[in-house]
């Protein structure tokens, strides 16, 4: 089975640095996304991790360590529309993605 | 990018009615299609795989006769809710991956209300 944790919600500041930590549990593993969701939209990617390490694109950066089943998405020089809920999601076999809960983080001034 | 189309994007209907939700990959050929479900506040939950010429796997407690899943071509897959009741409402996503395996792309979703 899979099992996907990540903090329910955040808070910070604008143009602070965040990082939102997933871990997870799985039977099979591929590969480990983060994706972004704003209310009442499908997701959008951001990120996706399958060696261990730290992959970085612009404002986001993903860090993947597979011997601890542990991931986190690093945002810095926050902005107010990056309020968002943060998907961390694993891949396993068959190309199946499971989701862990999402992080919802609030932006504040 | 890869685009990832969705129709309708939102719809109501009365209890006891299908609804047909298609899902299209625009600019690739899609070999799977995934299908999830989101009720409001929480993530997306997995209902089925479906690859292209074949049948769907559903997830476990999924009910295969209620959700019918057809994959007919590389771009398109649907979703039909059969006899929809109150519980159903929710926001129903696909996605579409090619054919590199870490590809999948989301369309932006279906927002059933069943009255």
């Amino acid at each position: 089975g899979q099992n996907i944790d990540q903090p329910t919600e955040m808070t910070a500041t604008e143009g602070a640095i965040v990082q939102i930590n997933c871990t997870y549990q799985t039977s099979g593993f591929n590969g480990l996304f983060w994706y972004q969701q704003h209310a009442g939209e499908a997701p959008t990617f951001l990120s996706y991790n399958v060696l261990d390490g730290l992959e970085e694109k612009g404002r986001f950066s993903s860090f993947l360590s597979r011997s601890k089943g542990y991931s986190y998405l690093l945002l810095k020089e926050l902005q107010m529309k990056d309020s968002a809920s943060y998907l961390c999601a694993v891949q396993g076999g068959y190309q199946k993605v499971t989701f862990g809960t999402g992080t919802k983080l609030q932006v504040i001034p | 990018g890869a685009v990832v189309s969705q129709h309708p994007s939102w719809v109501i209907c009365k209890s006891g009615t299908s609804v047909k939700i298609e899902c299209r990959s625009l600019d690739f050929q899609a070999t799977t299609m995934f299908w999830y479900r989101q009720f409001p506040k929480q993530s997306l939950m997995l209902m089925a795989t479906s690859n292209e010429g074949s049948k769907a796997t559903y997830e476990q407690g999924v009910e295969k006769d209620k959700f019918l899943i057809n994959h007919a071509s590389l771009t398109l897959s649907t979703l039909t809710v059969t006899s929809a009741h109150p519980e159903d409402s929710s926001f129903y996503i696909c996605s579409a991956s090619g054919f590199k395996s870490y590809e999948q792309y989301f369309g932006p979703g279906t927002r059933l209300t069943v009255t």
